[in-house]
């Protein structure tokens, strides 16, 4: 089945560090969406993105929708504690009315 | 209530037993998936309802699963004789159908099968 690569798989975090994150794919998707989710909770979407080359911030997160259609990035600026959870991106294909998730990745406070 | 609700929370079940997991999506949403989170992995498409069209089954695992939607809301997902595979969390997440691709998630169900 369609897979998306995300990376990294997990991360520390400083408060006041600026965080990036991204996601590949072999498929061409017209919708990347990015999700937060905190434990024991179901995902919370942060930013959708419906064409190729857009850029959207919300608040602190800035993501893009890769030219290509083939990949997104979601970066997080001046990190708070607040920021830690697992960060999904997801992409719909044209032709499919479902998401296909990336694996998450994880932010952790450096001990 | 305004987000996705889901029951229940948990749930725990001996393997061999049936048991039926909870969806009520956002009033007005026509679109309602049902996903599946294994731990520390990513969500798995299970099924999908866009209005009265008949589901998109192509995500269920094996024949054990099963779900429906009444009158275009509720929906219930069937785990017939469970097994031990099938702990996971469930997640329900609804779309309002109107040309947004924003799926919107409740939170989850969590399944334990001993």
């Amino acid at each position: 089945g369609q897979q998306l690569n995300q990376s990294p798989q997990s991360m520390f975090i400083q408060e006041g560090e600026d965080v990036s994150m991204n996601c590949t794919s072999s498929s061409i998707f017209n919708t990347w969406l990015w999700y937060k989710q905190d434990p024991g909770e179901g995902p919370v979407l942060l930013i959708a993105l419906y064409k190729a080359g857009e850029l959207t911030s919300n608040g602190r997160l800035t993501a893009q929708f890769g030219i290509t259609r083939k990949d997104s990035f979601l970066n997080i600026s001046a990190s708070i504690p607040s920021d830690v959870g697992i960060y999904f991106c997801a992409g719909q294909l044209r032709s499919q009315g479902n998401l296909i998730f990336g694996k998450g990745t994880k932010l952790s406070v450096k001990p | 209530g305004a987000g996705v609700s889901q029951s229940p929370s948990n749930k725990v079940t001996e393997k061999g037993k049936d048991v039926e997991l909870r969806c009520d999506p956002i009033s007005g949403h026509t679109a309602l998936y049902w996903y599946r989170q294994s731990l520390g992995q990513g969500l798995e498409f299970l099924i999908y309802f866009q209005g009265n069209s008949a589901p998109d089954k192509s995500g269920l695992p094996s024949d054990r699963f099963s779900a429906e939607r009444t009158g275009g809301s509720v929906s219930t997902l069937t785990i017939q004789r469970t097994q031990q595979e099938d702990s996971a969390v469930y997640l329900c997440a609804s779309r309002s159908g109107s040309g947004s691709y924003e799926q919107y998630f409740g939170p989850g169900t969590r399944l334990t099968v001993t």
